[in-house]
């Protein structure tokens, strides 16, 4: 089955202690990102991939990294995680390009909480 | 900047009937946009996608719709049903760089039986 998978699904953690969300997809996807979800904001991109070893920032990338280092692979990485990264989170990836089967996979979400 | 809307923010219709979501987007430069469904506190669940050379998709009760000259689609839900109560989102492609999805803020509806 074609699908995004996400660890952990929930999450709470204390101010400063260094966590890592991994993200996993099995569809030989080129594209992969992070999204954020915040009550009246919406979803916006943390950081993106293109492909193996190409990584850039997405519109919030402040207090995150990643690495590409496998195609079916993207963690998240929050070195110092502070409360304003209380958040759910979500990965996605998607084929580049154009036509039939470029529709972008969801994981299932990860609900950070930092106290 | 591309941004995406979404009217109205809040829907709620008795079931059974047929409705309307609208999406209306400001750069029309884009490869694809899909609609996706969201239950409260869970994941993202596509619904349909329309390629930019498209102009409606269809699965079982639900038709997109895509005219993108005009910046809008729209889902068309048939005959709804209490477990279509969701948010609904729709999100938007770009055909060039960063190729990340903008999504509206969405739509949630409310099917009351």
């Amino acid at each position: 089955e074609a699908q995004v998978t996400q660890n952990p699904r929930y999450l709470i953690t204390v101010t400063g202690k260094k966590l890592t969300v991994t993200c996993s997809q099995n569809m030989n996807h080129e594209y992969m990102s992070w999204y954020r979800q915040d009550p009246g904001l919406g979803l916006r991109q943390i950081y993106y991939s293109m492909n193996v070893e190409v990584t850039d920032k997405g519109d919030v990338p402040e207090g995150y990294k990643v690495s590409r280092k496998e195609k079916r692979n993207f963690p998240l990485i929050l070195e110092s995680p502070s409360p304003n990264q209380t958040s759910l989170y979500f990965c996605a990836s998607n084929l580049l390009g154009q036509g039939a089967g470029t529709e972008a996979f969801f994981g299932q979400g990860t609900r950070l909480t930092v106290v | 900047k591309q941004e995406v809307t979404q009217i109205p923010a809040a829907l709620s219709v008795p079931e059974g009937e047929n409705l309307v979501l609208n999406c209306s987007f400001t750069d029309s430069a884009i490869y694809n946009l899909q609609w996706f469904r969201q239950d409260p506190g869970k994941g993202l669940t596509s619904l349909l996608l329309i390629q930019s050379s498209q102009r409606e998709q269809t699965s079982g009760r639900l038709n997109a719709s895509l005219d993108k000259s005009s910046g809008r689609s729209t889902l068309y839900i048939a005959a709804s049903q209490p477990g279509d109560s969701a948010t609904y989102l729709c999100a938007v492609r770009p055909n060039f760089g960063n190729e990340k999805l903008t999504f509206g803020t969405g739509t949630r509806l409310t099917i009351i039986p």
